[in-house]
């Protein structure tokens, strides 16, 4: 089945600077690869997504990439801010049958002002 | 309702009771899974629905482990003879279909504590 690694673990990064958090995927067949945001005491929150037909996707300060023949994906933030601090998932999904996703371990980013 | 709607949002509980949590997905969605978040670590498959069709319970953990989903909406969890490796943070989360690419909406969890 689908594995999914995550790294770093921990990040920390000063305000304004940028973030970069890579994760690796084992199934060749997966499509789909959300990431997702998790503040303290909350449920994990989609914050961008990419299928396998693209190689790149943005939305303002965040941005995905995905390598689909060295089977990585990175999430970027730029200028990063305090409220960015969190924990960050990525995830991966193969298309046959009704996989769930399966989740990287997390990388907890703190942004110092 | 808005979102997805978890309760209780903490339980402790004792080693050997038997535990129910529950779980409200976004009217509409199709399809409802649970993870498991033990500290530190991610989040951890168990059991997925997609309508009608039979579960996917292959990322239960022990047959202490069950669930199940009334009329296609409400989910319930059930741990059976609690055990203190049980205590972690579980997510349920729903979408719009299992099929295709769909990104989940998650509940805010059930934090169990097993003493």
């Amino acid at each position: 089945g689908e594995n999914v690694e995550q790294h770093p673990s921990t990040l920390s990064v000063q305000e304004g600077d940028s973030a970069v958090i890579k994760c690796t995927y084992s199934d060749s067949a997966s499509n789909y690869f959300p990431w997702y945001k998790q503040e303290l005491g909350k449920g994990p929150q989609l914050i961008i997504d990419i299928r396998s037909n693209v190689g790149e996707k943005k939305d303002q300060r965040i941005a995905v990439t995905l390598n689909k023949t060295a089977k990585h994906f990175s999430l970027h933030i730029t200028e990063t801010q305090p409220e960015d601090s969190a924990v960050y998932f990525c995830a991966a999904r193969a298309p046959s049958g009704n996989t769930p996703l399966v989740f990287g371990k997390g990388t907890r980013l703190s942004v110092i002002a | 309702g808005a979102g997805v709607s978890q309760s209780p949002s903490n339980k402790v509980t004792e080693k050997g009771k038997d535990v129910e949590l529950r779980c409200d997905p976004i009217s509409g969605h199709t399809a409802l899974y649970w993870y498991r978040q033990s500290l530190g670590q991610g989040l951890e498959f168990l059991i997925y629905f997609q309508g009608n069709s039979a579960p996917d319970k292959s990322g239960l953990p022990s047959d202490r482990f069950s669930a199940e989903r009334t009329g296609g909406s409400v989910s319930t969890l059930t741990i059976q003879r609690t055990q203190q490796e049980d205590s972690a943070v579980y997510l349920c989360a729903s979408s719009f279909s299992g099929q295709g690419s769909y990104g989940y909406t998650f509940g805010s969890g059930t934090r169990l504590t097993v003493v």
